[in-house]
C-alpha cells in the first residue's frame, strides 16, 4: 500500500499561510504525490499533484523533499473557505490503472 | 474537467434490499472509480470500472455485494445489493479524464442509508 502520514488536525487564521505536511516515506520512483480536499458534505476535489519539483497553482504550492520521502502543501492566505478535509495521497501505477488511496487527512480548522 | 452527477443524491432503504446509484460524466473518460466513505471516515476504493472490461474489485469488494456497469464511456452504475445497516455510507464516483497521474474528479457523492 502507498502509505502516507498527516497530522490529523491543524488550525490557522484566515489570512495567514497553512503549511500542511505530510511524509511518504515508502514512495517508490513513479508515485505521483496528490493532494486533495474535501469541503463539508462535498466529494474532494483535487488541489495540486506533483512528482519531483515543486509546484505551484492557482490554489497552493507544493513542496517536494529532495528525497521524496515528504512534502508541504502550502495555502499563501486561509480563507474560511480553505476548512476541509486535507487528503495526501501517493497515486500509483497497479496494472493497468492509477489508483488514488485515500489515508486519513488532515483536518484543517480556520480561525476568523 | 469532469462534470459528474449521481442519482439519487440521497436515499433510505430497508435491509435486504438492493439500490442502484446510476453516475452521469458530462465527457468521455476511460477510468470511472467507486468509492465509500463510511460515517467519520475517509474514502475506501470498491472497484474500478473501464469501460469493456469487468470491473476490477479491491479487496474486501466482491462483484455479488456490489455489481457495477459501465455500458459507455460517460456512464456506470453501482448496486448495493442485500443491504445491511453496515451499508449505511455515503457512495461516491470518481472519473481520471486523462492518461497518466492526473487529476481524479469526484461527484457529490449518494448518501445511503440503512434501516
Amino acid at each position: 500500500d502507498a502509505k502516507t502520514t498527516q497530522p490529523n488536525s491543524m488550525e490557522s487564521n484566515e489570512e495567514e499561510p497553512v503549511h500542511l505536511p505530510c511524509n511518504h516515506s515508502t514512495i517508490s520512483g513513479t508515485d505521483y504525490i496528490h493532494w486533495y480536499r474535501q469541503l463539508p458534505s462535498q466529494g474532494p476535489e483535487y488541489v495540486i499533484h506533483g512528482l519531483t519539483s515543486n509546484v505551484n497553482n492557482r490554489m497552493a504550492s507544493l513542496a517536494i523533499a529532495e528525497d521524496r520521502k515528504s512534502s508541504t502543501l502550502i495555502l499563501h492566505r486561509a480563507t474560511l473557505r480553505d476548512a476541509a478535509v486535507y487528503y495526501c495521497i501517493l497515486r500509483r501505477l497497479e496494472g493497468s490503472n492509477y489508483k488514488l488511496t485515500f489515508g486519513k487527512g488532515t483536518l484543517l480548522t480556520v480561525n476568523p | 474537467s469532469a462534470v459528474i452527477s449521481q442519482k439519487p443524491s440521497r436515499d433510505i432503504c430497508q435491509r435486504g434490499t438492493s439500490l442502484t446509484i446510476q453516475c452521469q460524466v458530462d465527457s468521455q473518460v476511460t477510468m470511472m472509480f467507486w468509492y465509500r466513505q463510511q460515517p467519520g471516515q475517509s474514502l475506501t476504493l470498491i472497484a474500478t470500472a473501464n469501460q469493456g472490461s469487468e470491473a476490477t474489485y479491491e479487496s474486501g469488494f466482491v462483484i455479488d455485494k456490489f455489481p457495477i456497469s459501465r455500458p459507455n464511456l460517460t456512464f456506470s452504475t453501482l448496486t448495493v445489493s442485500n443491504m445491511s445497516p453496515e451499508d449505511s455510507s455515503i457512495y461516491l464516483c470518481s472519473v481520471a479524464p486523462g492518461q497518466g497521474a492526473n487529476e481524479q474528479f469526484f461527484g457529490p457523492g449518494t448518501r445511503l442509508t440503512v434501516l
